[in-house]
């Protein structure tokens, strides 16, 4: 089946522009997330939608950063004013839903991630 | 809060050695672990999970992890490198109820002929 996508691959803007990336996940999955990948680093969490709502979105780096998700399939993560700093790799991935609230849960619903868009800001 | 360490940015080894990748974990709590491997210009393929059962996990391509909570340790290891597993390599473990993944910073694996 279809796994996650994500356009564009590849994302060419200027400093100070708006841009939109967009994610689609998995076909059923309830939990979406969105994490970073600067060059040379592991994948930073941004934030986490369960269903149409944002439950997590305590790794967004500041308010020109911002992440929809109406209908609870496709979401888009939205940066304003880009800066050169915003460069990276936004990866999205999906999963069947979050696991509960018991940390001591006894199952884990993986987490399947798309290829990534790559943000480069001139 | 839960972490992830990876000692060696960048890991050598020849055709047919062996593989060992180190990942050391901090966590109050049992933790889950997962090693991730990610090809040039692809996105993220789960190799294995730690999720409290077996201590020895097994993967995909060969890999697999020993969970050692004396030594706060999740060790991805391979008997025989190939050619084909030269990728870079994530440790994670999962924080809080939201399973939101925490990285490390990873290992990038190359095999030489």
């Amino acid at each position: 089946g279809a796994g996650v996508s994500q356009t564009p691959s590849n994302k060419v803007t200027e400093k100070g522009k708006y841009v939109e990336l967009r994610c689609d996940p998995i076909s059923g999955h309830t939990a979406l997330y969105w994490y970073r990948q600067s060059l040379g680093q592991g994948p930073e969490f941004l934030i986490y939608f369960q269903g149409t709502g944002a439950a997590d979105d305590s790794g967004l780096p500041n308010d020109r950063f911002f992440a929809v998700r109406p209908e609870g399939s496709v979401s888009t993560l939205k940066i304003q004013r880009t800066e050169r700093g915003d460069s990276a790799v936004y990866l999205c991935a999906s999963s069947l839903n979050a696991g509960g609230e018991d940390i001591y849960r006894s199952s884990y619903n993986e987490q399947f991630f798309g290829p990534g868009t790559r943000l480069t800001v001139l | 809060a839960q972490s992830v360490t990876q000692l060696g940015s960048h890991v050598s080894v020849s055709e047919g050695a062996l593989v060992l990748l180190r990942c050391n974990y901090s966590s109050s709590v049992p933790p889950y672990l997962f090693w991730y491997v990610q090809y040039p210009n692809q996105g993220l393929q789960l190799l294995l999970k730690y999720t409290s059962a077996a201590t020895l996990v097994k993967g995909i391509n060969g890999f697999e992890a020993e969970f050692k909570k004396s030594e706060t340790s999740f060790h991805l290891t391979k008997p025989s490198a190939h050619m084909s597993d030269a990728a870079e390599y994530f440790c994670a473990v999962v924080r809080g109820a939201t399973n939101k993944l925490i990285f490390g910073t990873g290992t990038l694996l190359a095999v030489q002929p």
